[in-house]
């Protein structure tokens, strides 16, 4: 299965900064999920980025907040931009591994906003 | 379209002692069923799977059998450590036109020595 490697691992930010998450995929793959986990909650699913086309967005979350790229079929970043204390949770990247084989997510990268 | 419901945790356990999180599911057809675990300060992980009808899926000591006739994937363990402190995760595959899997609220067990 797919290895993902996520940077960093955690981050204490001031507000009004922005941060980049890094995802690195070890296999080529068309689709990769980016989540938010608030404290002691469920997976809530930010977008989903694709290579050559823009991320699609899920209802709540906006490109001007949380811009992405998706250089390639091996690589994507995250940007929290203009971040608040509410923006402080785990972010996750995840990809498929096939129809049938759940899926494979990173490391997860816990944000805390001061 | 799907739907998972997971038994609210946090559920308390003393080591050894045996262990059930419940999962039901609402979906079309039969998808495969899944079960991820979340250590502390990690990502998720797939920890075990069944993709048909009375499949048990099995790891690390824990079961789960897909059960059509009462939609549910219950997670088992007979004997649980300290270290299977994590948060447990029902999912489903995407369905229809979707490419979006559906994951359950979490269930965070926490096993005492």
């Amino acid at each position: 299965s797919a290895v993902i490697s996520q940077k960093p691992s955690r981050d204490i930010c001031q507000r009004g900064t922005s941060l980049t998450i890094q995802c690195q995929v070890d296999s080529q793959v068309t689709m990769m999920f980016w989540y938010r986990q608030q404290p002691g909650q469920s997976l809530t699913l930010i977008a989903t980025a694709n290579q050559g086309s823009e991320a699609t967005y899920e209802s709540g979350f906006v490109i001007d907040k949380f811009p992405i790229s998706r250089p390639n079929l091996t690589f994507s970043t995250l940007t929290v931009s203009n971040m608040s204390p509410e923006d402080s949770s785990i972010y996750l990247c995840s990809v498929s591994q096939g129809a049938g084989d759940g899926y494979t997510f990173g490391s997860g990268t816990r944000l805390t906003v001061v | 379209g799907n739907s998972v419901t997971q038994m609210e945790g946090p559920v308390t356990l003393s080591e050894e002692a045996f262990l059930t999180i419940n999962c039901t599911y609402t979906a079309t057809g039969y998808p495969s069923l899944f079960w991820y675990v979340q250590y502390p300060g990690e990502g998720l992980q797939l920890l075990l799977k069944a993709t048909k009808a009375d499949d048990k899926g099995s790891n690390k000591g824990f079961e789960a059998t897909y059960r059509k006739e009462t939609t549910s994937f219950h997670l088992e363990k007979g004997s649980v450590q300290v270290s299977d402190s994590a948060v447990y995760f029902c999912a489903l595959p995407p369905s229809g036109g979707s490419y979006i899997p559906t994951f359950g609220r979490g269930t965070s067990l926490i096993v005492h020595p």
